[in-house]
């Protein structure tokens, strides 16, 4: 069965701190790898989309990772900021069209 | 705005009731899903467009969902006689016409649906 996990579940910080997301999959036959935001009771921002060829992808204060063999991908963030309090979910895309997402974690990030 | 619409954004209803959502893609793109999201947890695929033709559909999706994509623009997804466990926040996306590996989805905000 294709699943995602990610650690921690929610996470607090003071505003300027750097700090890391982990996204783990079962199946290392992915096609690519993308990070959303989501802020509460919102839809889903996208952020950072890797493809299974890439091993990162930058946007910003955001830096995202892709380990393929070990089932990974990580997503830091840099100089973090109270706008950047949400919920953040990775999704991976298999064969075929749907994505498989992760459970998010919650980052609050104090002022 | 040229994201993905959703319409409506809140739905309350009576158990036994059926409920329509829509969802407008982006102008551009050809392929269309529809996630169903419940607290705390990420979005579950439930279907998906391309054009409008429905290529796959999630076990979740059970026979009281019904989805459709007529002219291959805009999508309705139905519930008939709705439950309580129906109750969750209903995602649409959309995703560009490329190769099968680069297909980074746009979402819309969600119709959140409350069955009572």
């Amino acid at each position: 069965k294709q699943e995602v996990t990610q650690i921690p579940a929610a996470l607090s910080v003071p505003e300027g701190e750097n700090l890391v997301l982990n996204c783990s999959f079962t199946d290392s036959a992915i096609y690519n790898l993308q990070w959303f935001r989501q802020d509460p009771g919102k839809g889903l921002t996208s952020l950072l989309l890797i493809q299974s060829s890439q091993r990162e992808q930058t946007s910003g204060r955001l830096n995202a990772s892709l380990d393929k063999s070990s089932g990974r991908s990580t997503l830091y963030i840099a100089a973090s900021q109270p706008g950047d309090s949400a919920t953040y979910l990775c999704a991976v895309k298999y064969d075929g069209q749907n994505f498989v997402f992760g459970p998010g974690t919650r980052l609050s990030v104090l002022p | 705005d040229t994201g993905v619409s959703q319409n409506p954004r809140h739905k309350i209803t009576k158990r036994g009731q059926n409920v329509t959502f829509r969802c407008d893609p982006i102008s551009e793109h050809n392929r269309l899903y529809w996630y169903r999201q419940t607290l705390g947890q990420g979005p579950e695929f439930l279907t998906y467009f391309q054009n409008e033709a429905q290529l796959e559909k999630s076990r979740l999706l059970s026979d009281r969902f019904s989805a459709e994509r007529p002219k291959g623009s805009f999508s309705t997804l139905e519930i008939q006689r709705t439950e309580q466990g129906d109750s969750a926040m209903y995602l649409c996306a959309s995703s560009p016409r490329t190769s099968a590996s680069y297909n980074e989805q746009f979402f819309g905000p969600g119709t959140r649906l409350t069955v009572l």
